[in-house]
């Protein structure tokens, strides 16, 4: 079975403090890796996604992920947080198998940014 | 151009009600799913469908009946609701690189 872990429920950072959101996966097979945004009353965006490759992957609003197979994490990164970036972020896995496809979230992690 | 567009944005309805919630995606994909979204924000997958076909129903109560008319649209119909069924409700489709793009969800209130 898939899942994925996301450690921190909320995460409070400084306007231009630096982030990183952590995401624990279990999959099978090779594994497809996405981090979300959503807003508060918003649908979901892709920030990025990791498929195969190089394992830092760079995403929309300035944000990058690595993967590392050894530690099975993608974890979510930006430099320098803006006020806007407050929203709620998660981590999903996902694969083509025999079953079907689907993608599992985490749980997400509230980011809220102090000015 | 909204590329998944759900109706209605919100809900509101007594319990034992039956009502629907209407998914279109314009972006030519063949799958698409059904999320419910709780009060915690865990967001948890309930079907999905390829081609009009189901693929994927994940131990949903069978007062929950998906129907595709067509590889556009996957509508969610629920009879009997119950208090417990309160939630958001996102549609979403997906492209052949497993990139989902998401509706603006429905916010069902049962009371």
């Amino acid at each position: 079975a898939q899942s994925v872990t996301q450690p921190d429920i909320h995460i409070t950072v400084s306007e231009g403090a630096s982030l990183e959101l952590r995401c624990n996966y279990s999959y099978g097979a090779t594994p497809y890796l996405f981090w979300y945004v959503q807003s508060p009353g918003q649908g979901l965006q892709l920030l990025l996604k990791y498929f195969s490759g190089d394992t830092l992957v760079q995403g929309i609003k300035g944000f990058e992920a690595e993967f590392k197979r050894s530690q099975s994490s993608f974890n979510l990164r930006k430099p320098s947080v803006h006020w806007s970036d407050a929203a709620e972020y998660f981590c999903a896995v996902g694969g083509i198998t025999g079953g079907g496809n689907k993608l599992t979230f985490g749980t997400g992690t509230q980011l809220k940014v102090e000015l | 151009d909204t590329a998944v567009s759900q109706t209605p944005k919100y809900l509101v309805t007594q319990m034992g009600n039956d009502k629907s919630i209407k998914c279109e995606q314009n972006l030519g994909h063949d799958t698409m799913y059904w999320y419910k979204q709780d009060s915690k924000k865990f967001l948890k997958i309930m079907f999905s469908y390829n081609n009009k076909e189901l693929i994927i129903n994940e131990t949903v109560p069978n007062r929950f009946s998906p129907k595709s008319p067509d590889k556009a649209h996957l509508n969610l119909h629920i009879n009997s609701l119950e208090l417990g069924d309160s939630a958001v409700y996102f549609c979403a489709s997906r492209d052949e690189g497993l990139k989902a793009f998401f509706g603006q969800g429905t916010r069902l209130t049962v009371v």
